[in-house]
């Protein structure tokens, strides 16, 4: 199995700093990389597919870039509604693996 | 709108089974791959398993940790993705969440998600 190592596991920033979340992977997953939100006591939200596309109705200020084994989720302007878990998720091979997860809290 | 509607959670005892259903709605079930994704109280998320689309027969994948003891499965009639869970253990306890992928070229990218059902295995 791919294995994930997703850092750090939490951060603390303030409103309109800018958050950079890294995910590696065991071995090169090409860009078969998704990235998700999950607020406290809902469900996860899927932000970006194919390690930089945007899911409709995102906003620009995530994005996503990397490929092969590393990877990069970056939220310029941190907003309010930005302080969540996020999680990376591999879907090259069987089983499909997520990260452990980056907490954003507020500073 | 794309809805995904999970029920069924309940409290079981170990060694017991348990259905989970996931009703659908907003598009074409049959075009899109399906799959249960899981969380732990207070734990990551964990891929489960996997009900392809009807071009690929509706094939299903599943993880280590539950093969032979889950079944994915589809009920057309009511646009259900079903989880039938058997031999269930405490570690099987969690959050399940019904998840839809994107359709075409991008078939097994997720895109939406249920609120999910709570599976709770304890004696």
């Amino acid at each position: 199995d791919i294995q994930m190592a997703q850092s750090p596991s939490s951060v603390s920033a303030s409103v309109g700093d800018r958050v950079t979340i890294t995910c590696r992977t065991s071995q090169g997953i090409s860009s078969d990389l998704a990235w998700f939100q999950q607020r406290p006591g809902e469900a996860p939200k899927s932000l970006i597919y194919a390690a930089s596309t945007l899911q409709s109705g995102v906003p620009s200020r995530f994005s996503g870039s990397g490929f092969g084994t590393d990877f990069t989720l970056t939220i310029t302007s941190l907003q309010p509604e930005d302080f969540a878990t996020y999680y990376c998720q591999h879907y090259n091979t069987y089983p499909f693996t997520f990260g452990g997860g980056t907490k954003v809290e507020s500073k | 709108e794309v809805q995904l509607v999970e029920s069924g959670g309940n409290l079981v005892r170990p060694g017991g089974s348990l259905s989970l259903s996931c009703v659908v709605s907003g598009f074409t079930f049959s075009d899109h791959y399906m799959d249960w994704v899981r969380q732990a109280p207070g734990k990551g998320l964990e891929w489960v398993g996997r009900s392809r689309s009807k071009t690929q027969s509706y094939r299903t994948e599943y993880a280590a940790s539950v093969k032979g003891r889950f079944t994915i499965s589809r009920d057309h009639s009511t646009r259900s993705l079903i989880l039938q869970m058997n031999s269930l253990k405490t570690d099987d306890t969690a959050v399940y969440f019904c998840v839809r992928s994107l359709g075409g070229a991008n078939a097994g990218i997720f895109d939406y998600w249920g609120q999910g059902t709570l599976v709770t295995v304890s004696s």
